[in-house]
C-alpha cells in the first residue's frame, strides 16, 4: 500500500534554532518527492521538489535531503523564524496520471 | 501571473443543502485538482481534471463531484451536505512541465 509517513507529529522549538523533519515512505513506483509549507487556514506552498537522482535541495533556510534506496526524506530548517511555524508536508509522486500520496504533517511551532 | 483563485472563501450551510465551489487555475495550467482538509487531518484527494476530463479520482461518496470548463476553471459540487463535510477544500493547478502543484487560498466550509 502506498503510503508517507511523517514525523515527528508536532514540535515546539526556541526561535534561532535548526530542526530536522522526516519523511519515509512506502511508494512505488517512485517519480518525486515534494515539501510543502502550509500556514494555519491558508493552501500549502511548495518548498522543494526533488526527483530520484536529487540527494539535496534547498531553498533558503530549508534544506530537504532524499534517500531513494531507503526511501526516507528530511526537511532541515536552519535559524527557525517565528514565520516558520506553520504545518510541513511530504509529497510522493508515483509518476504518470496516478495520484500523489500526501503525509500527515508535522505542525511545528517556533517561540521566541 | 495571478495565482490560484477560489471563491467562495468562507460560506456556510445547514445540513442537507448542496454548495458549488470554484477555481480559477493560473493561466496556462490545464490540470486542476481539488482536496478536502479537515481539522488535524492531512489533505485527502477528491478528484483531478485535465482538459475537461476526470483523470483521477479519490475515495469521497458520489455526492462530491467536479467538472472543468473549457477556459480550465473548474467547479465541485457537494449535495446533500453532512456536518462531516465542514472541512477546508483547497484547489491545485499543476505546471506541466514540472509537476509543481500551485494551491489557492481555499474554501472554508462550516455544515451547520
Amino acid at each position: 500500500k502506498n503510503q508517507v509517513e511523517q514525523s515527528p507529529q508536532s514540535l515546539i522549538i526556541l526561535e534561532g534554532k535548526n530542526c530536522t523533519l522526516q519523511c519515509n515512505y512506502t511508494v512505488s513506483p517512485f517519480s518525486n518527492l515534494r515539501w510543502y509549507k502550509q500556514d494555519t487556514g491558508r493552501g500549502p506552498v511548495s518548498l522543494t521538489i526533488m526527483t530520484f537522482s536529487e540527494n539535496t535541495k534547498s531553498n533558503g533556510r530549508y534544506t530537504a535531503t532524499l534517500d531513494a534506496d531507503t526511501k526516507q526524506s528530511s526537511l532541515h530548517i536552519t535559524a527557525s523564524q517565528l514565520s516558520d511555524s506553520a504545518s510541513y508536508i511530504c509529497v510522493v509522486s508515483p509518476g504518470g496520471y496516478n495520484k500523489l500520496i500526501f503525509g500527515a504533517g508535522t505542525r511545528l511551532a517556533v517561540h521566541p | 501571473k495571478a495565482g490560484v483563485t477560489q471563491t467562495p472563501r468562507y460560506l456556510i450551510k445547514t445540513r442537507g443543502q448542496q454548495v458549488t465551489l470554484s477555481c480559477s487555475p493560473i493561466s496556462g495550467h490545464r490540470s486542476v485538482s481539488w482536496y478536502q482538509q479537515t481539522p488535524g487531518q492531512g489533505l485527502q484527494f477528491l478528484f483531478e481534471y485535465f482538459s475537461e476530463t476526470q483523470r483521477n479520482k479519490g475515495n469521497f461518496p458520489g455526492r462530491f463531484s467536479g467538472r472543468q470548463f473549457s477556459n480550465s476553471r473548474s467547479e465541485m459540487n457537494v449535495s446533500t451536505l453532512e456536518l462531516g463535510d465542514s472541512a477546508l477544500y483547497l484547489c491545485a493547478s499543476e505546471e506541466e512541465n514540472t509537476g509543481e502543484l500551485f494551491f489557492g487560498e481555499g474554501s472554508r466550509l462550516t455544515v451547520l
